[in-house]
């Protein structure tokens, strides 16, 4: 079955510092990859997406992912993190073509100290 | 552009009552997606439609649930009746491509 482990449900990271969040997923084909954020109280917000091509994806926000496909993972990292990254972080998968569902993670809450 | 569009923000009402959810995709999108976000367990589809046609509603809980898209820019989601373990934030997102864009979501209490 199609599945999305994000292992750390809570990471805390002090400002300035970099970042890496952890996603593997289980999917019989390269899927599209997805990493949404999410503020409390708010809807999800897409940082970056993955469909194919350059492994390593370029977001918003100054966040980057890189698709290892050996390893069935798809991080996300940023090299300094601010105070307003806290939120918390879902990584997603699909299977590739358009106008299909996701399969999210159970998300990773970020917090950052000063 | 506006984004999606979710209405009610909030919903509080008591059990047995029907709810409506609205959801207005973003223009020229021809999919669109309804999610529940618990605690316990996380986000997950409930059904979605490509070009107002439902495509997999596997996810509906059950027959209380149900979900409309008459048209192209207005879709619905319905809960009769209401039970508490209803209580969750329901997304709408919508997409022309394989990205998913989300809606701010309506957070529905039962009591």
């Amino acid at each position: 079955a199609q599945s999305v482990t994000q292992p750390d449900i809570h990471i805390t990271v002090s400002e300035g510092a970099s970042l890496e969040l952890r996603c593997n997923y289980s999917y019989g084909a390269t899927p599209y990859l997805f990493w949404y954020v999410q503020s409390p109280g708010q809807g999800l917000q897409l940082l970056l997406k993955y469909f194919s091509g350059d492994t390593l994806v370029q977001g918003i926000k100054g966040f980057e992912a890189e698709f290892k496909r050996s390893q069935s993972s798809f991080n996300l990292r940023k090299p300094s993190v601010h105070w307003s990254d806290a939120a918390e972080y879902f990584c997603a998968v699909a299977p590739p073509q358009a106008g299909t569902a996701l399969i999210f993670g159970k998300g990773t809450t970020l917090s950052v100290s000063s | 552009d506006a984004g999606v569009i979710q209405s009610p923000r909030h919903e509080v009402t008591e059990m047995g009552q029907e709810v409506t959810l609205r959801c207005k995709p973003i223009s020229g999108h021809n999919s669109l997606f309804w999610y529940r976000q618990t605690m316990m367990r996380g986000l997950e589809l409930l059904i979605y439609f490509n070009n107002n046609v439902p495509i997999d509603d596997s996810g509906m809980p059950e027959d209380r649930f149900s979900a409309k898209m008459p048209n192209a820019s207005f879709s619905t989601l319905k809960i009769q009746p209401s039970e508490p373990r209803d209580s969750a934030v329901y997304f709408c997102a919508s997409s022309s491509g394989g990205e998913q864009y989300f809606g701010p979501g309506t957070r529905l209490t039962v009591t």
